[in-house]
């Protein structure tokens, strides 16, 4: 049972449009969702967190929305650079003694043409 | 301040044997995370130590173990190994569990 899932392998689209990378999970016990990027042959770093008493959380061009009752989250990369393409992992975490452990999904490859 | 080191960046191992993975922790950070990713997969959870004792653990068999030192080093083991066990192993440490994880760049492990 996948408790995380990113319903689109890969995304492509247009250096200065938006990006729209999206995230579904199943477990209501998830309480904190991160988004990670990863480059090729490095591990992934860390992009930007929402905690679930949150619907929206801004960063710069990086903003992540999240939706409890259809148990959705989506990140919005405005406006989308060369540099952004990567593959973007979702993350969620539940708290307490399983803090710790994250439950990933397999990814989104974004490609942003120049 | 130095990222999270993983050693060695390349492995190459023949079914049967065992192997030794090793990951240096952010200075400061107690909590050290393993991962495995496969291709096409996202990253599986393996195990969290904090403070030297095994906090959590995924859905992998016995033959993955860890351990955390008391400067916070981590290393994880796998033996008997399998063609399957051919991925990515990512560690990751964070200052507590409720902050992000800082990921190495991983231990690219191929067993024939």
């Amino acid at each position: 049972d996948q408790q995380v899932k990113q319903n689109s392998p890969s995304l492509s689209v247009q250096e200065g449009r938006i990006s729209i990378l999206n995230c579904d999970y199943t477990n209501s016990m998830f309480d904190y969702f991160l988004w990670y990027k990863k480059y090729p042959a490095e591990g992934p770093t860390f992009l930007i967190s929402i905690s679930s008493i949150k619907d929206k959380n801004e960063d710069g061009r990086f903003t992540v929305f999240l939706n409890k009752s259809a148990k959705h989250l989506s990140l919005h990369i405005v406006p989308s650079q060369p540099g952004d393409s990567a593959v973007y992992f979702c993350a969620a975490r539940r708290g307490g003694t399983n803090a710790g452990k994250s439950t990933f999904g397999d990814g989104t490859t974004l490609t942003v043409k120049p | 301040k130095a990222g999270v080191t993983q050693t060695p960046r390349y492995l190459i191992k023949t079914r049967g044997q065992q192997v030794t993975l090793s990951c240096s922790p952010i200075s400061g950070h107690r909590s050290v995370s393993w991962y495995q990713q496969t291709p096409g997969q996202g990253l599986q959870f393996l195990f969290e130590y904090f403070s030297e004792t095994q906090r959590n653990k995924g859905n992998f068999p016995g033959r993955f173990s860890g351990r955390q030192f008391s400067n916070s080093r981590s290393e994880m083991n796998v033996s008997t190994l399998e063609l399957g066990d051919s991925a990515l192993y990512l560690c990751a440490s964070s200052r507590d569990s409720n902050s992000p994880l800082h990921f190495g760049n991983g231990t690219r492990l191929t067993v024939t």
